[in-house]
C-alpha cells in the first residue's frame, strides 16, 4: 500500500527565506506527483504537477523536483512571503497495486511565513 | 464551468439525519473523486468514478455512505443516519481521466453533525 510522508510537519520562517518542503513515497509505481496548497477552511489549489518521466517543474518562485526511483520529491519556495503561509500537500497518482488510479496524499506541511 | 463546484459550502445537521452533498465537475472531465478531510487528518479517499465504468467504492467507510454520478457529470454523495464522526470537510475533484493530467479540487463542503 502506498504511503506518502511529508517532512517537516510544520515550518515557521521569516519573510525572504528560501525553503524546502520534502515528500517521500514508498511505491515508485506512480503516474505523477502533484503539489497542492490549502488555505485554512478552503479547498486545494494545485501548484505543480510532475509526470513520472519528468525531473522537475517550475512556476514562478516555486520549483518541484521528482526522483521517482528513490521515492522523493521536494518543493522549493524562493524568497518566501507572508502570503505563502498555508498547508502544502503532496499527492501521488498510483500506477499499481490496490491504490491503482487513486491519489494518495501526505499529511501536509504547515508553513508560516512571518513578516 | 470554470472550476469544480460543490454545494452546500457548509452543512450543519442533527445526528441521525440524512445529508446529500453535491459536486459539479469541470465540463468534459470524465474522472471524479470524493475525499474526506477530518480535523487534523490527511485526505481520505472515498469513491472514484471514471467514465461509464463501475465506480471504485473501496474507500467508503460504511454502508451509510453512497454516491452516484448522473449522466457522467454531477455527483451526489449521500450519508444516511449521520454520526458525529462523519463531521469533516468533503472534497470533490475531477480530471480528464487520463493519468497524465492533474486533478482540480472544489472548495469542499464542511459537514458538522451535532
Amino acid at each position: 500500500k502506498q504511503e506518502v510522508t511529508q517532512i517537516p510537519a510544520a515550518l515557521s520562517v521569516p519573510e525572504g527565506e528560501n525553503l524546502v518542503l520534502n515528500c517521500s513515497f514508498t511505491d515508485s509505481a506512480i503516474y505523477n506527483l502533484q503539489w497542492f496548497r490549502q488555505d485554512p477552511g478552503k479547498g486545494l489549489t494545485s501548484l505543480l504537477l510532475i509526470q513520472s518521466s519528468q525531473r522537475e517543474q517550475t512556476s514562478g518562485r516555486l520549483n518541484a523536483s521528482l526522483d521517482k526511483s528513490s521515492g522523493r520529491s521536494t518543493l522549493y519556495i524562493a524568497a518566501s512571503q507572508p502570503g505563502d503561509s498555508a498547508t502544502y500537500l503532496c499527492a501521488v497518482l498510483n500506477a499499481g497495486g490496490t491504490s491503482y488510479g487513486k491519489l494518495t496524499f501526505g499529511q501536509g506541511t504547515i508553513l508560516t511565513v512571518h513578516p | 464551468g470554470a472550476g469544480v463546484s460543490q454545494s452546500p459550502s457548509n452543512k450543519v445537521t442533527e445526528k441521525g439525519k440524512d445529508v446529500e452533498l453535491r459536486c459539479d465537475p469541470i465540463s468534459g472531465h470524465t474522472a471524479l473523486y470524493w475525499y474526506r478531510q477530518s480535523l487534523g487528518q490527511g485526505l481520505e479517499f472515498l469513491i472514484y468514478f471514471q467514465g461509464n465504468s463501475a465506480p471504485d467504492k473501496s474507500g467508503l467507510p460504511s454502508d451509510r455512505f453512497s454516491a452516484e454520478r448522473t449522466g457522467g457529470s454531477v455527483s451526489t454523495l449521500t450519508i444516511q443516519r449521520t454520526q458525529q464522526e462523519d463531521s469533516a470537510v468533503y472534497l470533490c475533484a475531477s480530471s480528464f481521466g487520463t493519468f497524465s493530467v492533474g486533478y482540480t479540487f472544489g472548495s469542499g463542503t464542511r459537514l458538522t453533525v451535532v
